[in-house]
């Protein structure tokens, strides 16, 4: 029984393109996250929503907006993929004690 | 805020050997503190967290860590590494909303 799950697990995309990443949990959380781990390994908080409403957003292009139609759907839309964008993609729910649980992730390849 | 600080990229041991994986800190209030393991082409999964009530606190597959608020620290120890233990390794301090700052990881291998 997937906590946190994501479609698709691998996205292989031309520069310029409009894609999506889904996200859903059933953990029961508020709170959920979108991250993007580098090809350093390095992870870094893109966005953070409050049972639907936008509490973190760090100095993210606008080319990329979350969007949340309920607490335990986080989708992430990109416009006009660069190259730069290639990354792995997480989403992450937080329970009360701020331990967050984590999707298995989003492999983006912008061509 | 918050911060990480996870010195060296690799850490290679031998199967048998302790393993310590080192974390220092910087917050500016009472830290709850994390470390996480991703195993490859996986998600992150926790491994063990400090929440304020014991120092010591102990994890999944063995793993331990001690909180040492004098040293602003948070290391990593199992006694004894297993073949299974060769992931990427990251330690996390939480802030504001629940925000977790994470270091930079830090490479696990285990030697035969």
């Amino acid at each position: 029984d997937t906590a946190v799950s994501q479609t698709p697990k691998y996205l292989v995309t031309q520069m310029g393109n409009d894609k999506s990443i889904k996200c859903e949990q059933n953990l029961g959380h508020d709170t959920m996250y979108w991250y993007k781990q580098d090809s350093k390994k390095f992870l870094k908080i893109m966005f953070s929503y409050n049972n639907k409403e936008l509490i973190i957003n760090e100095t993210v292009p606008n080319r990329f907006s979350p969007k949340s139609p309920d607490k335990a759907h986080l989708n992430l839309h990109i416009n006009s993929l660069e190259l730069g964008d290639s990354a792995v993609y997480f989403c992450a729910s937080t329970d009360l004690t701020d331990t967050q649980y984590f999707g298995p992730g989003t492999r983006l390849t912008v061509l | 805020a918050q911060s990480v600080t996870q010195l060296g990229s690799h850490v290679s041991v031998s199967e048998g050997a302790l393993v310590l994986l080192r974390c220092n800190y910087s917050s500016s209030v009472p830290p709850y503190l994390f470390w996480y393991v991703q195993y490859p082409n996986q998600g992150l999964q926790l491994l063990l967290k400090y929440t304020s009530a014991a120092t010591l606190v102990k994890g999944i597959n063995g793993f331990e860590a001690e909180f040492k608020k004098s040293e602003t620290s948070f290391h990593l120890t199992k006694p004894s590494a297993h073949m299974s233990d060769a992931a990427e390794y990251f330690c996390a301090v939480s802030g504001a909303n629940s925000k977790l700052t994470f270091g930079k990881g830090i490479t696990l291998s285990v030697r035969p």
